[in-house]
């Protein structure tokens, strides 16, 4: 059965920083793409990054290029969103998603961290 | 505003069908596959069509996609009202080297 379990959301300050984490199990990570897809509340879905399965290749969606970082360790079948310089408008539930949009869709969610910005 | 455009919400009675639109441009919709999601209330998100009109295993044939040049559409028969849920396409863009939502569409069954 495929999981994955995000963490490392909570509190922060605008201009602060926060690493999320997903550990992922029940399939073979390292031959899929990944993706983080963030739902501000009560808004719709926001795709806001994705990585090849080897790391190589990283995608973002304009308003978070230069301020967030996605990765991965194959070795320990987690992905990573490092999310710095956070802006209130920032705030959200973001979930780690198996899967790209480019191929066969995103086939499997987490049940999502929340992230809030703000004083 | 979103790059792909749904309709806020539709309605339909029990047992019967509704259809959910969603527009693009040639560089999503037009060039790359569709998918479709299903949000019930206070859970995540779930894969409900892929590659335009695949669905995943365990869902059930009531749910259909198709796609045409930029728009693509969300097809659902024999309406239950478990089936009640915000429903999201989504594509890649080439344009912006990045993934897209629809707006998402509040599916109610009267």
């Amino acid at each position: 059965e495929v999981e994955l379990l995000e963490s490392g959301g909570g509190l922060v300050q605008p201009g602060g920083s926060l690493r999320l984490s997903c550990a992922a199990s029940g399939f073979t990570f390292s031959n899929n793409v990944m993706t983080w897809v963030r739902q501000a509340p009560g808004k719709g879905l926001e795709w806001v990054s994705s990585i090849s399965d080897s790391g190589d290749s990283t995608f973002y969606t304009a308003s978070v290029k230069g301020r967030f970082t996605i990765s991965r360790d194959n070795s320990k079948s987690t992905l990573y969103l490092q999310m710095n310089s956070l802006r209130v408008d920032d705030t959200a539930v973001y979930y780690c998603v198996k899967g790209g949009l480019l191929t066969t869709g995103l086939d499997y969610w987490g049940q999502g961290t929340l992230v809030t910005v703000s004083t | 505003q979103s790059v792909l455009t749904q309709p806020p919400s539709v309605s339909a009675a029990p047992g019967q069908k509704v259809t959910i639109s969603c527009s693009g441009s040639s560089a999503n919709i037009g060039n790359n596959y569709v998918s479709w999601y299903q949000q019930l209330p206070g859970t995540a998100p779930k894969l409900l069509i892929y590659e335009n009109d695949k669905r995943p295993s365990g869902i059930p044939d009531r749910f259909s996609g198709s796609k045409s040049a930029t728009s693509a559409t969300l097809g659902i028969t024999g309406l239950q009202t478990g089936d009640e849920a915000d429903y999201y396409c989504g594509a890649s863009d080439r344009s912006l080297s990045a993934g897209v939502f629809g707006g998402g569409t509040k599916l109610t069954v009267l």
